[in-house]
């Protein structure tokens, strides 16, 4: 299958500050991409959905302005949490797809803490 | 009604049982249907796609739709204790998102 790569894997960091997550679509071209939020033992929540070039797409209650998404390229999507807070501690994975009713795939996801 | 619907389990089986996941939608519109596996603190990882009706294997997995009753599931055969994760389906349109059911806990014991 297609690999979507994921960095970092984990980050720790201070209340306050910000935390950028980069997802790229290592082989394919990745129309849309994904970000979700996972808290343990829980299942996905769908945080916004990016297209190539134009603004995110939030879903409600998502905070456009504390997840800022930027998918600059077919290939890179960005989401960078600003000023952090330990409430903001997650599981957070991207996931890409080529198109409408194609195969979606994820990256490894990156674990949050803030302190 | 939540659009896909999945037992959350856990499913705790044998070695060696055959598992059935299952899941059951609302759309009538979703044409395409997915399993993912997620092992602890990992992204999902793709297992069956399927569109339309219709069964499919793939090794241990066989993948089962059913639109008139708007039903899927997944057996898996012979398992073992490495198929121990949560299993997710997913479904959706040719006009929108893949919606994601909650998800099913596996624990396959030695």
């Amino acid at each position: 299958g297609a690999v979507v790569s994921q960095h970092p894997s984990w980050v720790i960091c201070k209340s306050g500050t910000s935390v950028k997550i980069e997802c790229r679509s290592l082989d394919f071209q990745a129309t849309t991409m994904f970000w979700y939020r996972q808290f343990p033992k829980q299942s996905l929540m769908l945080m916004a959905t990016s297209n190539e070039g134009s603004k995110a797409t939030y879903e409600q209650g998502v905070e456009k302005d504390k997840f800022l998404i930027n998918h600059a390229s077919l290939t890179l999507s960005t989401l960078t949490v600003t000023s952090a807070h330990p409430e903001d501690s997650s599981f957070y994975i991207c996931s890409a797809r080529i198109g409408l009713g194609e195969k979606l795939f994820f990256g490894s996801g990156t674990q949050l803490s803030v302190l | 009604q939540k659009e896909v619907e999945q037992d959350p389990g856990p499913l705790s089986v044998p070695e060696g049982a055959i598992v059935s996941l299952n899941c059951t939608y609302s759309n009538s519109a979703f044409q395409y249907f997915m399993w993912y596996r997620q092992y602890s603190r990992k992204g999902p990882e793709l297992l069956m796609y399927t569109y339309s009706s219709g069964n499919k294997e793939d090794g241990r997995f066989t993948a089962q739709v059913d639109k008139s009753s708007k039903y899927i599931s997944l057996f898996i055969r012979d398992s073992q204790p490495s198929d121990s994760a949560t299993y997710l389906c997913a479904s959706g349109g040719s006009q929108g998102n893949l919606i994601f059911g909650k998800g099913t806990k596996l624990s396959v014991k030695p």
